[in-house]
């Protein structure tokens, strides 16, 4: 079936500091994959962060950049330099192009930066 | 802050009690899904709708739940007979299109079933 697999919390990095949250994915039902990054920020429900919908694009928002690879079928999220308002709990999940379909969900990496 | 609004935030069953919760979606969509995450942060896709129809459901949604979405009122889900193993979050999202993937959830319902 449709899968991912990401990395799992806890993510503790110091402000200014660099960050990966890797995201691989399996798509065995899905002709044309659509990636995303949600994001749960304390107190908050979940929304979107950012979202690719074709092959070797780059989605960016709030300074996070995640590039869709289809040749090693990952979705990995970066930031150069985080701030202490980062901290949230971070999904990637997969789509299917188009149809407004269900999401299959990574299981969160939760992120604390550090003063 | 989410414009999803689900209801309760928390729950308490027993076991065999019906458990019921509701989602208002966000104004002007008409597409909404329920998800179950569970302890693991396991999400499970449950049932779709748009406006009043259901699009997609699982098995388990067809046996043990009901889920409706009439007009001018709350979507909802109910369990019908709780069971231990459903104590999870149960998350409501909605959608502006049935092509756009973009999903707005609510707070969700944490249900707990003794």
């Amino acid at each position: 079936g449709d899968s991912v697999t990401q990395t799992e919390g806890p993510v503790t990095v110091s402000e200014s500091e660099s960050l990966i949250i890797n995201c691989t994915y399996s798509a065995t039902s899905i002709a044309y994959p659509n990636l995303f990054w949600y994001v749960r920020y304390p107190g908050e429900g979940l929304q979107l962060l950012l979202k690719v919908i074709t092959a070797g694009q780059k989605g960016s928002s709030r300074g996070f950049e995640a590039t869709y690879n289809k040749e090693t079928t990952s979705f990995h999220l970066q930031k150069a330099s985080v701030q202490e308002s980062d901290s949230a709990v971070y999904y990637c999940a997969l789509g299917q192009q188009g149809t407004g379909s269900k999401l299959s969900f990574g299981k969160g990496a939760k992120l604390t930066v550090s003063p | 802050n989410s414009k999803v609004i689900q209801t309760p935030r928390y729950l308490v069953k027993g076991q065999g009690q019906k458990a019921k919760m509701r989602c208002i979606p966000e104004k002007g969509h008409p597409v909404v899904f329920w998800y179950q995450q569970n302890k693991n942060n396991e999400f499970k896709f449950l049932i779709n709708f748009q406006n009043q129809e259901v699009l997609q459901q699982i098995d388990m949604t067809e046996k043990r739940f009901s889920a409706e979405c009439p007009s001018n009122s709350p979507c909802s889900l109910e369990i019908q007979s709780s069971e231990a193993g459903d104590s999870a979050l149960y998350l409501c999202a909605s959608s502006r299109t049935i092509s756009n993937e973009r999903l707005f959830f609510g707070h969700g319902t944490k249900l707990s079933v003794l």
